[in-house]
C-alpha cells in the first residue's frame, strides 16, 4: 500500500459548522503533514506531525485543530471557518521528517473545502 | 529569507524538449524536489536531488547546482498529458514550494 487516502473528497460547510478532515496512510511513515492550497498557488504548509507529536505549526489560526490519534491517522478539525478558508487541503506523509531516508513526501488526493 | 523562483508559464510543442528552471535562496538546504500537479489533483513526486549533477528518470531529468542555487527539470519527448504545473520545492527543515510553472503542451 503506497498511497495516502483522504476523506471526504469534497466538503461544503457553513461558518458555524464543525467538521473534520481525515487522512490515512499505511506505509509506516512517521511524519505527516497538512497543507492548504489555493487555486493556482503552491501548497502552503500548515502542520507537521513527527512521531505522532505536533512539531510544526505555521501560525495557523485556532479554527484549524490538528490531531494525530495514531501513526497511521491524521485529522484536521474545522470550526467557525471563514469563506477565505475555502481551498484544497492536502495531507502528505514521509518516512521521517528529517534524514536522508526521507526522500519524498507522498500526497493524498486532497479535500476540496468550500465555506459558505 | 526563503525565496524560490520559477517561470510562471511555459508553452511547448508535443514531441519537443522543455527545460523548467528553478533558482532558490534558503537559509538551509537538504534536498530539492520536483513535483508534477495536474489541475485539481495532488502533487506527485518526480525527482529528488541532494548532490550536484544530473538525475535521469525516463523522459524526465533534473539537475542541481548547489553553489549556484539552481536546478532545472528537463522533459523530453513531450506528450499532451505533460500539460500540468511543475513545482520546485526545497527542503530546509520543511518543504518550501516555489509558485510552480504551468506548462502547456500544444499538438
Amino acid at each position: 500500500d503506497t498511497e495516502v487516502t483522504q476523506t471526504p473528497k469534497h466538503l461544503v460547510m457553513g461558518m458555524t459548522n464543525k467538521k473534520s478532515l481525515k487522512c490515512e496512510q499505511h506505509m509506516g511513515h512517521r511524519a505527516m503533514y497538512w497543507y492548504k492550497q489555493k487555486a493556482k498557488k503552491p501548497p502552503e504548509l500548515m502542520f507537521v506531525y513527527s512521531y505522532e507529536k505536533l512539531s510544526i505549526n505555521e501560525s495557523v489560526p485556532s479554527r484549524f485543530s490538528p490531531e494525530c490519534p495514531n501513526s497511521s491517522l491524521l485529522n484536521l478539525h474545522l470550526h467557525a471557518l471563514q469563506p477565505e478558508d475555502s481551498a484544497l487541503y492536502l495531507c502528505a506523509s514521509s518516512q521521517s521528517p528529517q534524514g536522508p531516508e526521507d526522500n519524498e513526501q507522498f500526497f493524498g488526493p486532497g479535500t476540496r473545502l468550500t465555506v459558505l | 529569507g526563503q525565496n524560490i523562483d520559477q517561470p510562471t508559464e511555459m508553452t511547448a510543442t508535443e514531441g519537443a524538449i522543455v527545460q523548467i528552471n528553478c533558482t532558490y535562496q534558503t537559509s538551509g538546504f537538504n534536498g530539492l524536489f520536483w513535483y508534477q500537479q495536474h489541475a485539481g489533483e495532488a502533487p506527485t513526486f518526480l525527482s529528488y536531488n541532494v548532490l550536484d549533477g544530473l538525475e535521469e528518470k525516463g523522459r524526465f531529468s533534473s539537475f542541481l547546482s548547489r553553489s549556484k542555487g539552481y536546478s532545472y527539470l528537463l522533459l523530453k519527448e513531450l506528450q499532451m498529458k505533460d500539460s500540468a504545473s511543475y513545482l520546485c520545492a526545497v527542503r530546509d527543515g520543511r518543504l518550501i514550494f516555489g509558485s510552480g510553472t504551468r506548462l502547456l503542451v500544444r499538438p
